[in-house]
């Protein structure tokens, strides 16, 4: 069993539709990252929480800590947020190290 | 722009021959690392640094060396390239605020 998996692994919706996407770990963790890669590209940062809620735009991200479970929501779904979502979580043990879920496909339909 | 820098961005190796994927910041962070990325799985870490002059495996190190002589500086070399090489690397840096990604080196070993 990975110590990071994601659900879906893909994910079809239309335009306008809500998007959630979830993320388990079971590993003690600092702090959980939510990242954003385009086909082809590169890898952007979208969130770094430790606990509670953020949000940037029409992207929401929480945490519970006691159930070792974030979810990453996005409001308004847009063509252009289809990319691949990976969800990674940074160990308590040292050196700011990321372990990876296998990442969720995102596809937006117009 | 600030930033992690990764060069080239594609190479087509031969089977036995060695290169060296570059990698620069100029955040001043201490802590920086190389993943790979397969087709459909996660990113899986190669080497990590967590200062100049210090440096440490991650989970699939073998065939790669790695040298950290300044903080702005994270080269990984290949010796002797072999096909399970193939991959797409990235290098990142962080601090205690985040994670950044550099756009990728896409290596393909025929």
């Amino acid at each position: 069993k990975n110590e990071v998996e994601q659900s879906p692994q893909n994910l079809t919706a239309q335009e306008g539709e809500f998007i959630t996407i979830n993320c388990s770990y079971s590993v003690g963790i600092s702090a959980l990252h939510w990242l954003q890669q385009h086909p082809g590209g590169g890898i952007v940062s979208l969130f770094m929480l430790s606990s509670g809620k953020k949000k940037h735009g029409r992207l929401i991200a929480t945490i519970n800590i006691q159930e070792k479970h974030s979810s990453l929501h996005i409001t308004a779904s847009h063509p252009r947020d289809s990319a691949v979502y990976i969800c990674a979580v940074r160990s308590v043990q040292g050196a700011q190290k990321l372990v990876f879920g296998q990442g969720t496909r995102l596809t937006i339909n117009p | 722009n600030a930033g992690v820098t990764q060069t080239p961005k594609f190479r087509i190796l031969k089977i036995g021959q060695s290169m060296t994927l570059q990698c620069a910041q100029d955040m001043n962070h201490n802590y920086m690392y190389w993943y790979r990325q397969d087709p459909g799985m996660g990113l899986k870490l190669i080497y990590y640094s967590v200062g100049a002059g210090i440096t440490d495996k991650g989970e699939v190190p073998n065939g790669y060396n790695v040298s950290r002589s300044t903080t702005e500086d994270f080269p990984l070399r290949l010796e002797l390239a072999a096909p399970s090489q193939t991959s797409v690397y990235f290098c990142a840096s962080s601090d205690n605020y985040g994670y950044t990604f550099g756009s990728g080196t896409r290596l393909t070993v025929v």
